[in-house]
């Protein structure tokens, strides 16, 4: 089955840490993003990818950065820099032929 | 202003009736209409994806477009309790390196059995 994945599902973070969100496709597209999710906000684009070895920024990219070393694989790295991270991210991909994007499950992260 | 409004809700129905979902936006360049489903705590899914003014219907769906008021509609017909989700509109614009994806942040939809 074709499809995106994320994990872990829930993922418990101290504060001071950094951690790193998984996300992998097998949709065979180019194009990548990494969105956050608050209750009330919609989703608000962190950094995006549009070919392997290259991404920018989005509207929220401070305290966070990504990799894209393979196409089918696009992680997130939450960095103590963020100051309000506790939140649920969602990775997606994009589909070359009708500009849609598909998501994955999520992942909620909580800062303790 | 922002570029895509869509109102919050929440928005609770009993089960079936008919279910109206807008939003609205005010830049002219958005020329792809998409609709999205996210139940609690999952990742959105794709409902419904239009490109012209008219409607465009997928079973109990029918997304709707008027794009001379920047207006999109999704109904919703003989609404089912599965169908309590959030519903996110979205709009693209431009395409290439240009390509720009917005959201409009969601109402939350309960249908009551």
């Amino acid at each position: 089955d074709g499809g995106i994945t994320q994990s872990p599902k829930y993922l418990f973070r101290k504060e001071g840490q950094n951690v790193t969100l998984s996300c992998e496709q097998n949709l065979n597209h180019d194009a990548m993003y990494w969105y956050r999710q608050d209750p009330g906000q919609g989703l608000r684009l962190i950094y995006y990818s549009q070919i392997v070895n290259d991404f920018q920024k989005g509207d929220i990219a401070e305290g966070y950065s990504v990799s894209r070393e393979k196409k089918e694989s696009f992680p997130l790295t939450v960095t103590s820099a963020q100051k309000n991270p506790t939140a649920f991210y969602l990775c997606a991909s994009r589909d070359r032929d009708t500009d849609t994007q598909y998501f994955g499950p999520g992942t909620r992260l909580t800062v303790l | 202003q922002k570029e895509v409004e869509q109102d919050p809700g929440p928005l609770s129905v009993p089960e079936g009736a008919i279910v109206s979902l807008n939003c609205t936006y005010s830049n002219s360049a958005f020329q792809y209409f998409m609709w999205y489903r996210q139940y609690s705590r999952k990742g959105p899914e794709l409902l419904m994806y239009t490109y012209s003014s008219g409607n465009k219907e997928d079973g109990r769906f029918t997304a709707q477009v008027d794009k001379s008021s920047k207006y999109i509609s999704l109904f919703i017909r003989d609404s089912q309790p599965s169908d309590s989700a959030t519903y996110l509109c979205a709009m693209i614009k431009g395409g290439g390196s240009n390509y720009k994806l917005t959201f409009g942040k969601g109402t939350l939809l309960t249908v009551n059995p």
